[in-house]
């Protein structure tokens, strides 16, 4: 259980254009979903808490504007990379919270989608 | 949330227990130590996690210090698929839930034939 997918898993894309990659939990319900960002060697970057139905809260530094962040339902968030350029070039993983059980609140993250622009 | 300290690599031979340390020296009563790893290319996996008492999973075993101060995870029999990057990850409550997993740059454990 606690299974969740990215798509796509790889992308190229031309400067300028936008990338729209999906989260998906698959086996259960998920109110948060986060997402962030690797470059390469680094560790990961948060870039946004995203509650389903309401606005995500993005992270400092990150803009808005251009990671457009969707959460349209308890399965399901978008992050969309707006006028893509070769610096946004990185691996964005996405990770959802199913409710709280007691003590225990674990985030569990998709496979990854490596984005590069060219 | 509390600041960890991990050594930035280690190497560990295949079959044997693989010991990860984690000093958490400014944690604080509300806090878990959570431990996560990611493999080369892929998101990060969820571990073990412990208040005070040591832990135990299918997956590994959580030692907690007995002043909360470090812990130690033990993968018993390590093999070649457990080399990752591990993160040990202080957590706090604050008000209706945790915060945020905030990733440090985890220990490199490589495990070689």
């Amino acid at each position: 259980g606690a299974v969740v997918s990215q798509h796509p898993s790889w992308v190229i894309c031309k400067s300028g254009t936008s990338v729209k990659i999906e989260c998906r939990s698959l086996d259960f319900q998920a109110t948060t979903m986060f997402w962030y960002r690797q470059f390469p060697k680094q560790s990961l970057m948060l870039m946004a808490t995203s509650n389903e139905g309401s606005k995500a809260t993005y992270e400092q530094g990150v803009e808005k504007d251009k990671f457009l962040i969707n959460h349209a339902s308890l399965t399901l968030s978008t992050l969309t990379v707006t006028s893509a350029h070769p610096e946004d070039s990185s691996f964005y993983i996405c990770s959802a919270r199913p409710p709280r059980q007691g003590g225990k609140d674990t985030q569990y993250f998709g496979p990854g989608t490596r984005l590069t622009v060219l | 949330d509390a600041k960890t300290t991990q050594p930035p690599s280690m190497d560990c031979a295949e079959g044997r227990a693989a010991n990860l340390p984690c000093n958490h020296s400014t944690i604080s009563g509300n806090e878990y130590v959570y431990w996560y790893r990611q493999i080369h290319s892929q998101g990060p996996q969820y571990i073990i996690h412990g208040l005070k008492n040591n832990e135990t999973n299918e997956m590994a075993s959580l030692i907690i210090t007995e002043d909360r101060k470090s812990s130690t995870l033990i993968l018993p029999h390590a093999t070649l698929r457990d080399t990752a990057v591990y993160y040990c990850i202080v957590r706090g409550l604050l008000g209706s839930g945790y915060s945020t997993l905030t990733f440090g740059k985890g220990t490199m454990l490589l495990v070689s034939p």
